[in-house]
């Protein structure tokens, strides 16, 4: 079965700091996805990754996938208040099987 | 890019009552959609997945004859909840593949629902 764990749950950080979102799955997938969620609206797509070594940035976000670790980080650099949302990640396997991890709800404090 | 709507973005009806909630993709043909659901605070949860022309495939634990599904054409997906109880009340989201562009999923704009 299919299971992504991310971490951690709840981070609450200053302005101007640096963290890292950690999503690991159980199992080998086709492509592992970043999503941002606003309170009371759907998601937002962030970052499709496909292979091993994938990177790649937007903003102040930078996200990357090893898959022989199973495991994917979302890098926030010098945060700002806008960041504030949850972030998931959720892993596709066998092109239909997709799997959400719990989420992470970021506040960024001025 | 792709577009996916879903309507109502909320409604609230009397407990025991049937809602339907409807998915459309815009600008592209989905043979594939999924509905997921969402309580507060919590996560996605993958109720089933619709095949157009076919039954739908429901996860373990979602009942098939509490949550109808129907997939009647390429852009098109609607999720019935029948006899809705206030347990029922949430957040219901659609996504949609579009096959053309590498199979990427689009989600709609979610729906929520609550049950008095």
């Amino acid at each position: 079965e299919l299971k992504v764990e991310q971490n951690p749950l709840f981070l609450s950080m200053q302005e101007g700091k640096n963290y890292t979102i950690y999503c690991n799955y159980s199992t080998t997938s086709d492509r592992l996805y970043w999503y941002r969620q606003d309170p009371g609206k759907s998601l937002e797509s962030l970052f499709v990754l496909l292979s091993n070594g994938a990177v790649k940035q937007e903003g102040r976000l930078m996200a990357s996938l090893d898959t022989k670790a199973r495991l994917s980080t979302l890098h926030i650099t010098a945060a700002v208040h806008d960041l504030s949302a949850t972030y998931f990640c959720a892993v596709v396997r066998n092109n239909n099987d997709m799997r959400f991890g719990a989420g992470t709800r970021l506040t960024v404090k001025p | 890019g792709a577009v996916v709507s879903q309507h109502p973005s909320w409604v609230i009806c009397k407990s025991g009552t049937s809602v339907k909630i409807e998915c459309r993709s815009l600008d592209f043909q989905a043979t594939t959609m999924f509905w997921y659901r969402q309580f507060p605070k919590q996560s996605l949860m993958l109720m089933a997945t619709s095949n157009e022309g076919s039954k739908a495939t429901y996860e373990q634990g979602v009942e098939k004859d509490k949550f109808l599904i129907n997939h009647a054409s390429l852009t098109l997906s609607t999720l019935t909840v029948t006899s809705a109880h206030p347990e029922d009340s949430s957040f219901y989201i659609c996504s949609a593949r579009d096959l053309d562009r590498t199979g990427e999923l689009f989600f709609g704009e979610g729906s929520r629902l609550t049950v008095l």
